[in-house]
């Protein structure tokens, strides 16, 4: 069974430092890995997508990796804002389309 | 998101009531699914969709039954609501294959 762990639970940085959120799954065995962010009381936006054959991907302040023979990724935020300020989860998909979520981190980015 | 729509967003109902909930897409999506989430236990999904009148049970299915008679309707229902089903249910899209997912904005359902 695919077990997707985030680490740490919350976090809290300062305005204007870039940071790294951490996902590590047990199946390596994956077809895609997907981070999204959630406002309280909101739905899920998707904010990058890393096909098992990639490596990265970036959209303007988000990079995330993918590192599937060792189970991890990592979602890098540069120059970090208030507007950040959200839960991020990623989920990975294995091969009978369904996705399995981490529990989250909830970044809080202080002015 | 535009493409995807749940409704309704808030309903509080009593226990033992049955209760339906619907989520309408208009990307012509093949796969949809329902996912509830709660503090604690993050995202679960409960059933999803490979198609018109193709269904399949997740991980937390007991309780809950859906069906999708058109391609752009899947509906969750609570045969007789508990109190267990508390909960933030969410609705998602995929095309399949290399494609991500969409979700809906969510139903917060309260049961008394």
């Amino acid at each position: 069974k695919q077990e997707v762990t985030q680490i740490p639970a919350a976090l809290s940085v300062p305005e204007g430092e870039n940071l790294v959120l951490n996902c590590s799954f047990t199946d390596s065995a994956i077809y895609n890995l997907q981070w999204f962010r959630q406002d309280p009381g909101k739905g899920l936006t998707s904010l990058l997508l890393i096909q098992s054959s990639q490596r990265e991907q970036t959209s303007g302040r988000l990079n995330a990796s993918l590192d599937k023979s060792s189970g991890r990724s990592t979602l890098y935020i540069a120059a970090s804002q208030p507007g950040d300020s959200a839960t991020y989860l990623c989920a990975v998909k294995r091969g009978n389309e369904k996705l399995t979520f981490g529990t989250g981190t909830r970044l809080t980015i202080i002015p | 998101d535009a493409g995807i729509t749940q409704s309704p967003r808030h309903k509080v109902t009593e226990t033992g009531t049955p209760v339906t909930l619907r989520c309408h897409q208009t990307e012509n999506h093949r796969y949809m699914y329902w996912y509830r989430q709660d503090p604690g236990h993050g995202l679960r999904l409960i059933h999803y969709s490979y198609g018109v009148k193709d269904t399949d049970k997740g991980e937390v299915s007991d309780g809950y039954s859906v069906s999708r008679s058109k391609t752009e309707d899947f509906l969750l229902t609570l045969e007789s609501a508990t109190s267990s089903q508390t909960s933030v249910y969410f609705c998602a899209i995929s095309e399949g294959g290399p494609y991500g997912y969409t979700f809906g904005s969510g139903t917060r359902l309260t049961v008394v």
